[in-house]
């Protein structure tokens, strides 16, 4: 079992759409979220983090359950920009190392 | 203030070649991490540098390995190379061996023939 699942997608919504994408981690012992955002061919830039009481930043929301051990991001208003691959990420708490899903693509048409 | 940087921006070795990679971690860091990102996967961590010393290692072989400099710059080296190293290299600096904001490199992509 992968430590860090994700659907792949790819999702392909139209603009103004809210989407929805999920991620389970296999160990209870992790210490700290995070969703990154990969344009093509680029490198990976953090998003944002994910808390237990969940955060907001404009249109994204991310929330954490660790009892399920699942983590969402959720955007709202799609917009064209929004086309990318999102990654989830955990870390254990034993230093920087970072454990990413396999990123799920996102497609926002006109 | 120059962000994480890397070179080459891509590079193609033959099978059994060895390979340097070179990072330059974003000003104020002093650790950085290396990973593999192949074709539609994550990122995967490969090893991190910190006081020029390796800290942290994930599930790669000996043929995998690194340096780091007094000016905190790293290098990641491959030897042997295999078909399946073909991958794009990101190189990530962050503020110390435990924070977990890594801020990321353009990355190397690497194709072995």
């Amino acid at each position: 079992r992968k430590e860090v699942e994700q659907d792949p997608g790819p999702f392909n919504v139209p603009e103004g759409a809210t989407v929805a994408f999920n991620c389970t981690y296999s160990n209870s012992a992790s210490q700290s979220f995070f969703w990154y955002r990969q344009d093509c061919r680029k490198e990976p830039k953090l998003l944002m983090s994910v808390y237990s009481s969940g955060n907001e930043d404009g249109r994204f929301t991310a929330q954490l359950n660790r009892a399920s051990q699942y983590i969402s991001l959720l955007i709202r208003d799609s917009k064209l920009s929004d086309s990318a691959t999102y990654l989830c990420v955990v870390n254990m708490g034993q230093g920087g190392k970072l454990i990413f899903g396999q990123g799920t693509e996102l497609s926002v048409k006109p | 203030d120059a962000g994480v940087t890397q070179s080459p921006t891509h590079l193609i070795k033959t099978r059994g070649q060895q390979v340097t990679l070179r990072c330059s971690p974003k000003s104020g860091h002093d650790t950085v991490s290396w990973y593999q990102q192949a074709l539609g996967q994550g990122p995967q961590f490969i090893f991190q540098y910190y006081e020029e010393e390796e800290r942290q290692r994930g599930n790669f072989p000996d043929r995998f390995s690194g340096h780091q400099f007094p000016n905190y710059s790293s290098e990641l080296n491959v030897n042997a190379l295999l078909l399946g190293d073909s991958a794009l290299y990101l190189c990530a600096s962050s503020d110390g061996p435990t924070h977990t904001e890594a801020f990321f490199g353009q990355g190397t992509r690497l194709t072995v023939v």
